[in-house]
């Protein structure tokens, strides 16, 4: 099976801060890459789709970029509604896999 | 509304079966594949199992495979997932979701809880 491993686990942050997180898949994925957020007690919501596309009614804030192996997930300004977990997801096999989570926690 | 609704869970001893259901409304399940997700208490999430949009192909995780049987009915635009002998690590909120080759529509979750 692919294995995702995100970067950082968590991170504390500011609102209006610019913030990165990392995906690397165990093999070349393409641009199979998807983004999810999720709050506590709720369902995750598709952010990004295909390594880069915009899911629609998401903010422009976020974006996705990479292909291959390596991906990032990118919120340009924080704001208060964006502290949550945050999955990665390959669809390039039969078999998805997520990352791990990152768990964004206010500063 | 796009919306995915899903029943059936509850509390079950270990060894035990239950039976989730699926149901779709806004959308018409036959033209997609749809899929399960698990995320156990304070844990990450977990693909379980994908169905294709005809019912021919359908995958497992290996943690449920030969336990879990995933079905559709397209007729009543409506999914299953039947768990037999359930095990403590099977405890988890299950989702329904509809695969688009990501997965863009998603069910609230229903919670299985397997002890004894």
């Amino acid at each position: 099976d692919i294995q995702m491993t995100q970067s950082p686990s968590s991170l504390s942050a500011s609102v209006g801060d610019r913030v990165t997180i990392t995906c690397r898949a165990s093999q070349s994925i393409s641009s199979y890459l998807n983004w999810y957020q999720q709050k506590p007690g709720r369902a995750p919501d598709l952010l990004i789709y295909a390594a880069s596309s915009l899911q629609s009614g998401v903010p422009s804030r976020f974006s996705g970029s990479g292909s291959g192996t390596d991906f990032t997930l990118t919120i340009s300004s924080l704001r208060p509604e964006d502290f949550a977990t945050y999955y990665c997801q390959q669809s390039y096999s039969t078999v998805y896999t997520f990352g791990q989570g990152t768990k964004l926690e206010i500063k | 509304e796009v919306q995915l609704v899903e029943s059936g869970g509850g509390l079950v001893k270990p060894g035990g079966s239950l039976r989730l259901s699926c149901a779709a409304s806004g959308f018409t399940i036959s033209n997609y594949n749809m899929i399960w997700v698990r995320q156990a208490p304070g844990k990450g999430l977990e693909w379980v199992s994908s169905i294709s949009s005809s019912g021919s192909h359908i995958y497992y995780a290996d943690s449920v495979k030969g336990r879990f049987t995933f079905s559709r009915d397209n007729a009543k635009n409506s999914l299953s997932l039947q768990m037999n002998s359930l095990r403590a690590e099977d405890m988890a909120v299950y989702y329904c979701a509809r695969d688009a080759g990501h997965m863009d529509v998603w069910g609230k979750g229903a919670t299985v809880t397997v002890s004894s």
